[in-house]
């Protein structure tokens, strides 16, 4: 079965820092991975995907992700954080029902960046 | 709307009574999904809807979960005999389709909250 995980519960780094969230993936074939960040009391919200192509992948409000093949990562990253990206972040991959040809998304457990200002 | 809406956004249950949640997904879309969210434990897959069919119900923790969907729309998430290990935050998402050519790009609702006493 395919699965992600996210080694580190939470992250904290000061305003103005670069950040890495960190996240290894185990699959069978080409993985299809995702991040998602998820804000207080609300729900999660796409911010980037790797399908195929470039290894660095940009997504929304500046984050970016680096799939790497031999190493099975796919950390996410930002140059400079900000305080509001304050939030708890999902990595996902997708499973294959391979009977019928349908997909889910397996999430990680989820790590919390706290960005302090 | 534009987005998936769920209802309620707050239950608090007591222990042994049923509940219900409501999942509005984004128009046009085929693929329905549910997931569970507990503090600590990510996000758990729970089940998987294309149009009215669930062909992915093996993430239902018991025989007290239960969910339909109708009219290719509208899906309903039910909790018999609610116990408190059942508390956690139920969130839906829908996708424009649950085939495996496309992206696997999930759009979230902001979850429905349930609290057993």
């Amino acid at each position: 079965a395919q699965s992600v995980a996210q080694p580190e519960d939470q992250v904290n780094v000061a305003e103005g820092n670069p950040l890495t969230v960190k996240c290894t993936y185990s699959v069978s074939g080409n993985p299809y991975l995702f991040w998602y960040v998820q804000y207080p009391n609300r729900g999660l919200q796409f911010l980037l995907k790797y399908i195929t192509g470039d290894n660095l992948v940009k997504g929304s409000y500046g984050f970016e992700a680096e799939f790497n093949k031999s190493q099975t990562s796919f950390h996410l990253k930002k140059p400079s954080a900000l305080v509001s990206d304050s939030a708890l972040y999902f990595c996902a991959v997708r499973d294959l029902y391979m009977n019928t040809g349908f997909q889910k998304l397996v999430f990680g457990t989820g790590t919390r960046l706290l960005v302090s200002p | 709307g534009a987005g998936v809406s769920q209802s309620p956004s707050n239950k608090v249950t007591e222990k042994g009574k049923d509940v219900e949640l409501r999942c509005d997904p984004i128009s046009g879309h085929t693929a329905l999904y549910w997931y569970r969210q507990s503090l600590g434990q990510g996000l758990e897959f729970l089940i998987y809807f294309q149009g009215n069919s669930a062909p992915d119900k093996s993430g239902l923790p018991s025989d007290r979960f239960s969910a339909e969907r109708t009219g290719g729309s509208v899906s309903t998430l039910t909790i018999q005999r609610t116990q408190q290990e059942d508390s956690a935050v139920y969130l839906c998402a829908s996708s424009r389709t649950g085939r495996a050519a496309a992206t696997g790009e999930l759009f979230f609702g902001e979850g429905s909250r349930l609290t057993v006493l």
